[in-house]
């Protein structure tokens, strides 16, 4: 199976800040046939089922804000949240779907500083 | 618009076995392969496995083969996961979600159903 490692295991921040969470996968993610990342990122709120944030490493899914960005390739990838809100705490996913099981990361929590 | 309803907790003891619901509706159920995913207490999230409506065809974690099976109506849009020889291992919220990307069996998870709680206790 594919090991998606996600760091820090937690955050503190203050509203406004930028913040960068960070997902590596076991291999590459990066299918050469489409030149496309196979990785999900995720948002869980406490009580709530999780949310899908981007696909393609990079493909903001509808209604989720810009400041949600998505970057990285192969086998480093990236969250990065600009200014900070109070609704982004929350728990952050990222999942890998480039080999069947797909897995998830250990999660990284986004709490106030 | 997409929703995925299912079925309420259940408190079951060890040894037994417990069968969920999820009926689907605002798509077309045959379409797309339906996944399960197991989410533990303060734990990340794990993939059981998936069966595409149109077919009953399924693939699995082998973590999960034995354990869980699959099944759906396509006449209620509703699938069915049923877990056997319950261990408190088997404790979790249970979400249901179908699968979008290029490949039908692979993919990112857009939606989601509530979850369903199960406890396993005596």
């Amino acid at each position: 199976d594919i090991v998606m490692t996600q760091s820090p295991s937690s955050l503190a921040v203050s509203a406004g800040e930028t913040v960068t969470i960070n997902c590596k996968s076991s291999q590459s993610l990066l299918y050469s046939g489409n030149q496309k990342n196979y990785l999900a990122w995720y948002q869980q709120k406490p009580g709530q089922s999780p949310k899908l944030l981007i696909y393609w490493a990079s493909t903001r899914q509808s209604g989720v804000p810009d400041r949600f960005i998505g970057s990285g390739s192969g086998t480093d990838f990236t969250l990065t949240i600009s200014s900070v809100q109070a609704e982004d705490l929350a728990i952050y996913y990222c999942q890998q779907y480039y080999d069947t099981p797909p897995t998830f990361g250990g999660g990284t929590k986004l709490e106030l500083k | 618009q997409v929703k995925l309803l299912q079925s309420g907790a259940a408190l079951v003891k060890p040894g037994a076995s417990v069968k969920m619901s999820c009926k689907a509706s605002g798509y077309t159920f045959t379409d797309y392969w339906v996944s399960w995913v197991k989410q533990s207490h303060g734990k990340s999230l794990e993939w059981i496995g998936e069966i595409y409506p149109n077919s009953g065809a399924t693939n699995f974690n082998e973590k999960f083969k034995g354990k869980a099976t699959l099944t759906v109506d396509k006449s209620t849009s509703t699938a069915y996961m049923e877990l056997s020889r319950l261990t408190s291992e088997d404790s979790a919220i249970y979400y249901c979600t179908p699968t979008y990307g290029l490949r039908g069996d692979m993919g990112w998870f857009a939606y989601w159903g509530q979850g369903t709680l199960v406890t396993v206790s005596s």
